[in-house]
This record gives C-alpha cells, structure tokens and sequence, in this order.
C-alpha cells in the first residue's frame, strides 16, 4: 500500500534558524512528489513538483530534494511569515491521477 | 485568473439535512478534484474527474455523498443525509493532467479556499 510520512509533526524554529522536514514515501512507481504549503483557514498552496531522485528545486528560502525514498524540504534562514503547515503529496504511476497526502509539518519560525 | 472557487465557505446545517457544496475549477484545468481534511484523517481524495467524468469514486466514504460534474466550469459534492461526522473542511482543486508516459509532465493540482463543513 502506498504511504507517505512526514517527520517531525511539528517544528518551532527562531528566525534565521535552518532546518529541514522530511517526507518518506513507499509508492510503487512514483511519478511525481509535491509539496504544498497550507496556511491556517486556506487551502493548500503549490509550492514543487519533484520527478527524480536527484532533482532539486528553490523557491526564496525553500529548496526541495528528493531521493528514491524521500523528498527533504530545506528551510533557510526562516522568516515568521515562514510559519505554516507544509505537506508534501506522491501521485504513483498505477493511480492515475490521485494524490496521496501525508500529514504534513507543523512549522512555527519565532521572531 | 481567479483561481478554483468554492461555495459556501461556511455551512453550518443540523443532522439529517441535504449539504450540497459548489466549486468552480480554474478555466482551461480539465480534471477536478473533491478533497476532504480532518484532523485525525489528514487530506483525504474522496472523487475525481477527467472531462467532467468521474474517474475514481474509491474514496467516497458511503452512499449518502455524490458528486456531478454537470459541465467544465462546475462540480457539485451533496451530501443527503449528513451526519455530525461530516464535519470538515471540503476542498476542490483542479489541473491540467500531464500526458500518460511522459516524464515532467506537469500534474499540479491547485485548491480552493475550502468549505467549512459542521453538522450538529
């Protein structure tokens, strides 16, 4: 059965602070990583699409890698305006076109 | 663009009312998406469309919930009866399916504002 986890469940970071969170996936062919930031009362914002191990991609302090069985979001040097639930999805080769969501990290980035 | 809407944001109802929830995709995304997020279940797909029709209804929880996708520009998600454990909130997301085979084809889906779901 295809999963996807998110460590840790939530994190509190002082401005500045690096950091990354992870997300592990077991798919059977996986066609796509994604992940999404989700503010409190919205819906979930596109942040990367990952296709292959190896691929990376950067967005201001955001940079997402991904491996054959994890995808890391990188953080650096976080703002307050950082804080938010960020979720990462898998879309597996045998499901068409469904996305499967993990639980996401809780980030908190402290002033 | 205006991006997915989604109608009402709030919906307050009692037990055993008909819910029916609205969403119009982004203009030119072919395939359409209902979500479900709760605290303890996370974001959960519960139907999707390709050309208004229904592709993979597995997620569905039970016969009580239906969606119609009665053209490109509109989806409904009904709910008859509803019940107290509906309660969540309910996203729409819509996009442009990637082609069948070809690597980087582009798959992103982008979500509305959600509706607000509570059922006394």
């Amino acid at each position: 059965e295809d999963q996807v986890t998110q460590s840790p469940e939530a994190l509190r970071l002082q401005e500045g602070e690096s950091s990354s969170l992870n997300c592990s996936y077991t798919v059977s062919g996986l066609r796509g990583l994604f992940w999404y930031r989700q503010d409190p009362g919205k819906g979930p914002e596109f942040l990367f699409t990952l296709y292959s191990a190896g691929e990376e991609k950067e967005k201001e302090r955001l940079k997402a890698t991904l491996t054959k069985k994890e995808s890391f979001l990188h953080i650096t040097a976080p703002k307050p305006e950082d804080s938010a639930t960020y979720l990462c999805a898998v879309q597996a080769r045998n499901y068409g076109q469904n996305f499967v969501f993990g639980p996401g990290t809780r980030l908190s980035v402290l002033p | 663009d205006a991006g997915v809407i989604q109608s009402p944001r709030h919906e307050v109802t009692e037990m055993g009312q008909e819910v029916t929830l609205r969403c119009k995709p982004i203009s030119g995304h072919n395939s359409l998406f209902w979500y479900r997020q709760t605290m303890m279940r996370g974001l959960e797909l519960l139907i999707y469309f390709n050309n208004n029709v229904p592709i993979d209804d597995s997620g569905m929880p039970e016969d009580r919930f239906s969606a119609k996708m009665p053209n490109a520009s509109f989806s409904t998600l009904k709910i008859q009866p509803s019940e107290p454990r509906d309660s969540a909130v309910y996203f729409c997301a819509s996009s442009i399916p990637g082609l069948a085979g070809v690597h980087n084809s582009y798959n992103e889906q982008f979500f509305g504002p959600g509706t607000r779901l509570t059922v006394l």
